[in-house]
């Protein structure tokens, strides 16, 4: 079966430090993954995706990193800052029957402490 | 903010009764995603519409259904509410032909539907 799935719930990290949070997939006929941003009362917000055919995608601040030897994929964040604090979903992306099929991971909670 | 907006924000309804969300994609979007969003869970796909015909769906049973209208606006309906219905219900609109790239998909702020 299909699965995307996080390694820890909750994060906290100090303000300034860098931020990782961390991803494993099931399905191997994944070819691109994506990156979401959830601040309460909000819809996910994109952040940064990256194709299969790639291992690193880095953007400002972020940094995707993506192991498809073992179905990993990780979400960095550089120079934490108050305003990063949300929950993060990583999400992989298929071509199913003819439409592209997005499904999420549960998230990850990180709490930026000041 | 996306440019998708979604009605109503908060809705409270009983078990069996029936639902209408509504949802405005950002303009000129043909393609429209509803996801459910369960308390401290991950959107799970519903259903997407393109071009006011259903082209995919999630493991969801019929009693969820969904329209598209000419203007691309959409509309999830769920009949016979369940108390595991309650959750945020998220439309995202894309500009496509058809598929979804994640860097296209906008997500409105959700409608949070009680069933008690």
């Amino acid at each position: 079966g299909e699965s995307v799935g996080l390694h820890l719930p909750t994060l906290s990290v100090q303000e300034g430090d860098n931020s990782i949070i961390n991803c494993a997939y099931s399905n191997s006929a994944s070819d691109y993954f994506i990156w979401y941003k959830q601040e309460s009362g909000k819809g996910p917000q994109f952040i940064i995706d990256i194709r299969s055919n790639m291992d690193k995608r880095q953007g400002q601040r972020v940094t995707v990193l993506l192991n498809k030897t073992v179905k990993h994929l990780s979400l960095q964040i550089a120079a934490t800052q108050p305003g990063d604090s949300a929950v993060y979903f990583c999400a992989e992306n298929r071509g199913t029957g003819g439409y592209q099929k997005v499904t999420f991971g549960t998230g990850t909670k990180l709490q930026v402490i000041p | 903010e996306t440019g998708v907006t979604q009605s109503p924000t908060h809705l409270i309804k009983t078990r069996g009764q029936q639902v209408t969300l509504r949802c405005s994609s950002q303009s000129g979007h043909n393609t429209v995603s509803w996801y459910q969003q369960a308390l401290g869970q991950g959107p799970q796909f519903i259903f997407q519409y393109y071009r006011e015909e259903e082209n995919g769906r999630g493991n969801f049973p019929p009693r969820f259904s969904g329209l598209q209208f000419p203007n691309y606006s959409s509309e999830l309906n769920v009949n016979a509410l369940e108390l595991d219905d309650s959750a945020l219900y998220l439309c995202a609109s894309t500009l496509s032909g058809g598929g979804i790239s994640g860097h296209e998909q906008y997500f409105g702020p959700g409608t949070r539907l009680t069933v008690t």
